[in-house]
């Protein structure tokens, strides 16, 4: 089916180790949006991604890295978990030219 | 810096009832766009409406519609004969070209509709 999909829905890790979540979508959407989202804080932007081997920080990108070799892909690797990265992670694309932002269904992360 | 503020972290309407979510924004970029979003408690999150900061006429989507008031930057979302269903967490959200076309969202609107 056509969408944005992620995976794994749901993770469970330990500190230190390496986490990478995917994010995937078949409308070749050019801007690619990575979240978290946790109580009190809404959704803060980790990083996006404009086009293919674009890529900007956001708000929130320590921790975090990312790359996009292709334009359906947008992989989030945390490179060291630790507890504070235990959140809702939600992928979104935009189409470019155009405004509304479709979300993936999301992440659950859980760092030990 | 870009910011939305939305000060309700609650909300109670009695079904079939209007009820009027606030937000406000602060921008000084001339060209930017408002979303609302509800994300109900599966998790996903569900694109609303969309108003452009240069559109003459306030965005309405079926039962919602945003009430846009550029000169006290506001954009609160109004939905109309509320139902059961529209329980749910309701976030505004902007994006503006001189942030690199970044969203920023407020910390969201907790809805609940009472039969």
């Amino acid at each position: 089916d056509a969408g944005i999909t992620q995976s794994p829905r749901y993770k469970i890790t330990e500190t230190g180790r390496q986490v990478t979540l995917m994010c995937h979508q078949t409308w070749s959407h050019s801007y690619m949006f990575w979240y978290r989202q946790d109580l009190g804080h809404g959704l803060r932007l980790i990083y996006y991604s404009a086009a293919a081997d674009i890529t900007d920080k956001g708000e929130v990108p320590d921790g975090y890295v990312v790359s996009r070799s292709k334009t359906e892909n947008f992989p989030l690797t945390l490179e060291s978990a630790t507890r504070s990265q235990t959140s809702v992670y939600f992928c979104a694309s935009t189409a470019s030219g155009t405004e509304t932002q479709y979300f993936g269904p999301g992440t659950r992360l859980l760092v030990l | 810096a870009q910011k939305i503020t939305q000060t309700q972290p609650g909300m109670f309407v009695q079904e079939k009832e209007a009820v009027t979510l606030d937000c406000t924004y602060d921008t000084s970029d001339p060209s930017y766009g408002l979303f609302w979003y509800k994300q109900p408690s599966s998790g996903e999150m569900i694109f609303l409406i969309y108003q452009g900061s240069y559109d003459q006429q306030n965005a309405t989507e079926g039962r919602y519609s945003l009430n846009f008031q550029k000169a006290r930057k506001s954009a609160n979302l109004v939905i109309s004969a509320s139902q059961l269903g529209d329980s749910a967490m309701y976030f505004c959200a902007m994006r503006s070209r001189n942030t690199g076309n970044q969203f920023y969202f407020g910390t969201g609107t907790s809805l609940t509709v009472i039969p």
